[in-house]
């Protein structure tokens, strides 16, 4: 079946990096922009990150820019977000999601991203 | 950047009620609005798109309607399952999105 399957999270300390995975499974991944969305604790839902399905366009939110990188493999059916210079309000919830169109169809469960010394 | 209010925030209803819940864009949108419902420690999940179309699998209980800045999400009798958190999302300027903050539907 269908499936988005997240990893990666942790704790990290403030300042540090963290690479969140996104394994898709029973569909053609290539074909399929995909977006990375957060939760912080007891919060709304915050749009992260886009990235067509050939990867030849990204697109993020200002509260990341400069600091995350979406990326990537269609070869290994997986999605990245590369998180660099953390801060406290970076911890979340990070879901990984497929595009139909314009929203998000199929959803991750979700990796927990704990920012705290 | 769109902005995406919600109201109300929470409400209190009961098994079989009739419950709206409205999305206010900042600028219009068209129909460009997807809703979501999500349950405590679960992904969203997409109940409607474009302002008004019913995800498969989704109950026809559940409708939206709107265009331009006023949405609406309904649903038409309330059952267990549906005690949830449900979201507006707005794909007018995609792939930049924005959510609502949320209303949450609790057992009255």
């Amino acid at each position: 079946q269908v499936q988005l399957v997240e990893s990666g999270g942790g704790v990290v300390q403030p300042g540090g990096s963290l690479r969140l995975s996104c394994a898709a499974s029973g569909f053609t991944f290539s074909s399929y922009g995909m977006h990375w969305v957060r939760q912080a604790p007891g919060k709304g839902l915050e749009w992260v990150a886009f990235i067509r399905y050939d990867g030849s366009n990204k697109y993020y939110a200002d509260s990341v820019k400069g600091r995350f990188t979406i990326s990537r493999d269609n070869s290994k059916n997986t999605l990245y977000l590369q998180m660099n210079s953390l801060r406290a309000e970076d911890t979340a919830v990070y879901y990984c999601s497929r595009v139909l169109r314009f929203f998000m169809d199929v959803w991750g469960k979700g990796t927990t991203v704990t920012v705290s010394s | 950047a769109i902005q995406l209010t919600q109201s109300p925030s929470s409400l209190s209803a009961s098994v079989g009620d009739r419950v709206t819940i409205t999305c206010r864009a900042s600028q219009g949108i068209s129909s460009a609005l997807a809703w979501y419902q999500q349950k405590p420690g679960k992904a969203p999940k997409l109940l409607i798109y474009d302002a008004s179309s019913l995800e498969s699998g989704v109950p026809s209980r559940f409708s939206g309607s709107g265009s331009g800045t006023d949405f609406t999400l309904t649903i038409s009798s309330l059952q267990p399952e549906d005690f949830a958190t449900y979201y507006c999302q707005q794909f007018n300027n995609y792939p930049q999105l924005t959510f609502g903050g949320g209303t949450k539907v609790e057992i009255k």
